[in-house]
């Protein structure tokens, strides 16, 4: 039963450019979240995917967008990068909205911008 | 204000020595739901356990037991005779319908020792 899976594990990119990252939820999760991790701390909540439509929001700019396909799968689109936007890119999936469903959680993608 | 704050940047302890991480939170939700999460040098969250605010009895499973006491509004987790192996980050975090994502304190880096 395969977890949940992002690609690239890495990634470097300049300022000014766009980032795709991409995401499968755990099999069975049909909502996908996206978070921030920078270094030294806790996971930011960028936002939420179901039925491929946002359905929740944290306190992002709009350069940070996304989209969920229909087999669940997720992207997440970061434009005109800054370097601030270097940090570790969680995805995590839940079967369901519940606020009580625990987040099962990729490797993450590591972005650094230059 | 819905926040967790674990006070405990780092900790280093020698195997076999037992060890408490800390988690305070804050909510106006009347119902709620706490977790703690262990990241290895993976990068992925691994998820620990997940109490609901009505639910105060404590719990132990193996060497890791959790102490959860609504009128001090914290929710604590220790490892009994630590090992190597439980050198990771630990986030608590808190997710209730007041708020639209769950919410990670910073973090506590737990260092165990040979």
């Amino acid at each position: 039963d395969a977890g949940v899976t992002q690609s690239p594990t890495h990634l470097i990119k300049t300022r000014g450019q766009q980032v795709t990252l991409r995401c499968s939820p755990k099999s069975g999760h049909d909502t996908v979240s996206w978070y921030q991790q920078a270094l030294g701390q806790g996971p930011q909540f960028i936002f939420q995917y179901y039925e491929e439509e946002e359905r929740q929001r944290g306190n992002f700019p709009d350069r940070f967008s996304g989209h969920q396909f229909p087999n669940y799968s997720s992207e997440l689109n970061v434009n005109a990068l800054l370097l601030g936007d270097s940090a570790l890119y969680l995805c995590a999936s839940s079967p369901g909205t519940a606020y009580n469903s625990p987040l099962h959680f990729g490797n993450g993608t590591r972005l650094t911008v230059t | 204000a819905q926040k967790v704050t674990q006070a405990q940047t780092e900790i280093s302890v020698v195997e076999k020595e037992d060890v408490t991480l800390d988690c305070v939170y804050e909510t106006r939700d009347t119902t709620y739901y706490l977790f703690w999460y262990k990241q290895p040098p993976s990068g992925e969250l691994v998820f620990l356990i997940r109490r609901n605010s009505f639910d105060e009895q404590n719990e132990i499973s193996g060497r890791y037991s959790w102490n959860f006491q609504k009128s001090t509004s914290s929710f604590n987790f220790t490892i009994t005779a630590s090992q190597v192996v439980d050198s990771a980050v630990y986030f608590c975090a808190l997710s209730g319908p007041g708020f639209n994502d769950m919410r990670f304190g910073a973090g506590t880096r737990l260092t165990v020792k040979p």
